[in-house]
């Protein structure tokens, strides 16, 4: 099982480019998740989704969109990159959203630099 | 407030002795989960152990333990027998019953050096 997968692993963006983000995983979860971490802090969630068919804003969703392709894949998709979005993009899956118990397993993790 | 704080930006251990990393939250809700996180140097986020605020005893994973201290909202990570592969950012993070869409949120970390 290769858990949670993210390409591209590094990305140089130009101010008002457009990228797109993949995130696959393989353990079966129902809920996947998008997740920033800027220097120094810990990660703030982007968006998320609890199941397959939806999706939800996170606390920091400005300039981002997501779809949920299918059970197994979430992509995240800038439309018009700018140097505020430069960080590091880590997506995370897990099994079922609505329980505090449950753990989330990340992915390996996605570093974006715009210009 | 601070939901989730991690007082030490930075800790030292040497190599086979063991090292506590701090972990206060914060929180009304009765049900909630706390995770602790590694993060290597190269990058990814590794799940290390868990604690729900039900859970009587404190939660243990081979060399990893959490001190839980429900009445002072405390969850501190205990690594035993530390390794120089220990060297690492280590988050603790909270998931509270009340986010429904299971948001972890996250402390400012503490980067973990162990010298040989």
């Amino acid at each position: 099982n290769a858990g949670v997968t993210q390409t591209p692993k590094f990305q140089v963006l130009k101010t008002g480019q457009s990228m797109t983000l993949q995130c696959a995983q393989d353990m079966n979860h129902n809920s996947m998740y998008w997740y920033r971490q800027d220097p120094g802090m810990g990660l703030r969630l982007i968006y998320y989704s609890a199941s397959e068919g939806t999706t939800d804003k996170g606390e920091v969703p400005n300039g981002y969109n997501v779809s949920r392709l299918n059970k197994r894949e979430f992509s995240l998709r800038l439309e018009s990159a700018a140097p505020s979005q430069t960080s590091v993009y880590f997506c995370a899956s897990s099994f079922r959203t609505e329980i505090s118990t449950d753990t989330q397993y990340f992915g390996p993790g996605t570093r974006l630099t715009v210009l | 407030a601070q939901k989730i704080t991690q007082t030490q930006p930075g800790m030292f251990v040497q190599e086979k002795e063991a090292v506590t990393l701090d972990c206060t939250y914060d929180t009304s809700d009765p049900s909630y989960g706390l995770f602790w996180y590694k993060q290597p140097s190269s990058g990814e986020m590794i799940f290390l152990i868990y604690q729900g605020s039900y859970d009587q005893q404190n939660a243990t994973e081979g060399r990893y333990s959490l001190n839980f201290q429900k009445a002072r909202k405390s969850a501190n990570l205990v690594i035993s027998a530390s390794q120089l592969g220990d060297s690492a950012m280590y988050f603790c993070a909270m998931r509270e019953e009340s986010t429904s869409y299971g948001k972890l949120t996250f402390g400012q970390g503490t980067i973990l050096t162990v010298h040989p």
